[in-house]
């Protein structure tokens, strides 16, 4: 199993550009979600999905958006990009059933907005 | 809201002295409590957790935790820290407001000198 996958490693963005990343489980995992790492903040919660069509949001998701169309794939869109999104973006998946199961995380993104 | 703290930026330790990695939650109802590590450069990594039983959890790497609910904490320990033991320490709570997602503390840097 290749786990939890993302991609790219490294986007600079200009302000006002749009892009996705993208994440993918190869487990069949039913959560998946999206969280950004900033420094002295720990992770915080972007978007989630229970299953394929079913999405909701976090913490923080102003400025993203989220599709969930198969179970393995789960890609995070920046619309318009502002050097506040400037951040480590971690996608993770774990199964549902039992209700507290840990969850896995992919390498991450590092993206820097000009 | 379900919550952790970690009270520490960074903890200094030599190696084969023990540590201990602090970590105090605020939840209403049951805890469901995480420990993750995060290595440079890589995404975060399942030690272990506490959902129910044993106030001792064991995990992964040697390392172990302690429940204590009377002062609302769980600390990460290991007897003997190793070089390697180096890293991003974070510890979670199950956020029941968000499906299975998790609400981290902000992190600590271990750190073990020789």
């Amino acid at each position: 199993n290749a786990g939890v996958t993302q991609t790219p490693k490294f986007q600079v963005l200009k302000t006002g550009q749009s892009m996705t990343l993208q994440c993918a489980q190869d487990m069949n995992h039913e959560y998946m979600s999206w969280y950004r790492q900033d420094p002295g903040m720990g992770l915080r919660l972007i978007h989630y999905s229970v299953g394929a069509g079913i999405t909701d949001q976090g913490e923080v998701p102003n400025g993203y958006n989220v599709s969930r169309s198969t179970t393995e794939d789960f890609p995070l869109r920046l619309l318009s990009a502002a050097p506040s999104q400037t951040s480590v973006y971690f996608c993770a998946s774990s199964v549902i059933s039992g209700g507290n199961n840990e969850q896995f995380f992919g390498p991450g993104t590092r993206l820097t907005v000009l | 809201a379900q919550s952790v703290a970690q009270p520490e930026d960074q903890v200094n330790v030599a190696e084969g002295n023990p540590l201990t990695v602090k970590c105090t939650y605020s939840v209403s109802g049951n805890p469901y409590l995480f420990w993750y590590v995060q290595y440079p450069n890589r995404g975060l990594q399942f030690l272990l957790k506490y959902i129910t039983g044993d106030n001792l959890v064991k995990g992964s790497y040697g390392f172990e935790a302690e429940f204590n609910k009377s002062q609302t904490s769980f600390h990460l320990k290991k007897p003997s820290a190793l070089v390697s033991d180096s890293a991003l320490y974070f510890c979670a709570v199950r956020d029941g407001n968000s499906g299975y997602a998790l609400n981290f503390g902000k992190g600590t840097s271990l750190l073990v000198t020789p």
